[in-house]
């Protein structure tokens, strides 16, 4: 499994932009990039994935590199709301690989009002 | 829509004590995973399903046991607890493949082992 990098902590004020980013450099040709948000005493949330090109959803977009070593979560207008823990990580699209989501430390968001 | 609802939320178990916890949801996926996170750690599979009676180990099934009687329910049993089982546990679904879909978690049952 590719393993990720990502920054312990970022910050954010309210209505700014965010951009949060994820190393993936040993990601293979079949693994998806998938992030995933967990507030505290919470369930993980899905937030979005992508293989290669750039995506975009209600909650967020995910621009991932030309060589796929890395990607960016971009929240647009950043809430209090979306202070959590994001985290990234690298889903191989291979038989075996049923269920398998491995999370790293993630990035503690904070939002500031 | 309900998603993914785990029943208890929270139990204490002492050692050698048994438990079901329950899982079912509600949007038809034949996926559907168990998981458990330490304190400050990450996720690690404990078993999965593909499909209604058809279900397989993950990373660490030891002292865990799972049933897939239906496609809405997936119950996970413990047998002979032990304080290295205190943790949370997280149910899942999803539509597909988990590479390629979306998966929905549940709110958690916080273990306790004593």
């Amino acid at each position: 499994d590719a393993k990720t990098t990502q920054p312990n902590s970022m910050e954010s004020n309210e209505e700014e932009p965010v951009h949060l980013p994820c190393n993936h450099s040993t990601i293979s040709g079949t693994d998806y990039i998938h992030w995933y948000r967990q507030l505290p005493s919470q369930g993980p949330e899905y937030v979005i994935h992508g293989l290669t090109s750039n995506v975009n959803n209600r909650m967020a977009s995910l621009a991932i590199a030309e060589d796929r070593k890395s990607s960016t979560l971009i929240l647009h207008r950043a809430t209090l709301r979306d202070a959590a823990v994001y985290y990234c990580t690298a889903i191989n699209a291979g038989g075996t690989s049923y269920g398998k989501l491995t999370f790293g430390q993630g990035t503690i968001l904070t939002v500031h009002p | 829509n309900a998603g993914v609802t785990q029943t208890p939320k929270f139990r204490i178990l002492k050692i050698g004590q048994s438990m079901t916890l329950q899982c079912t949801q509600d949007m038809n996926h034949n996926y559907m995973y168990w998981y458990r996170q330490d304190p400050g750690m990450g996720l690690k599979l404990i078993y999965y399903s593909v499909g209604a009676g058809i279900t397989d180990k993950g990373e660490v099934p030891n002292g865990y046991n799972v049933s897939r009687s239906t496609t809405e329910d997936f119950p996970l049993r413990l047998e002979l607890a032990a304080p290295s089982q205190t943790s949370v546990y997280f149910c899942a679904s999803s539509y597909s493949h988990i590479s390629s879909s979306e998966a929905f978690f549940g709110q958690g049952t916080r273990l306790t082992v004593v």
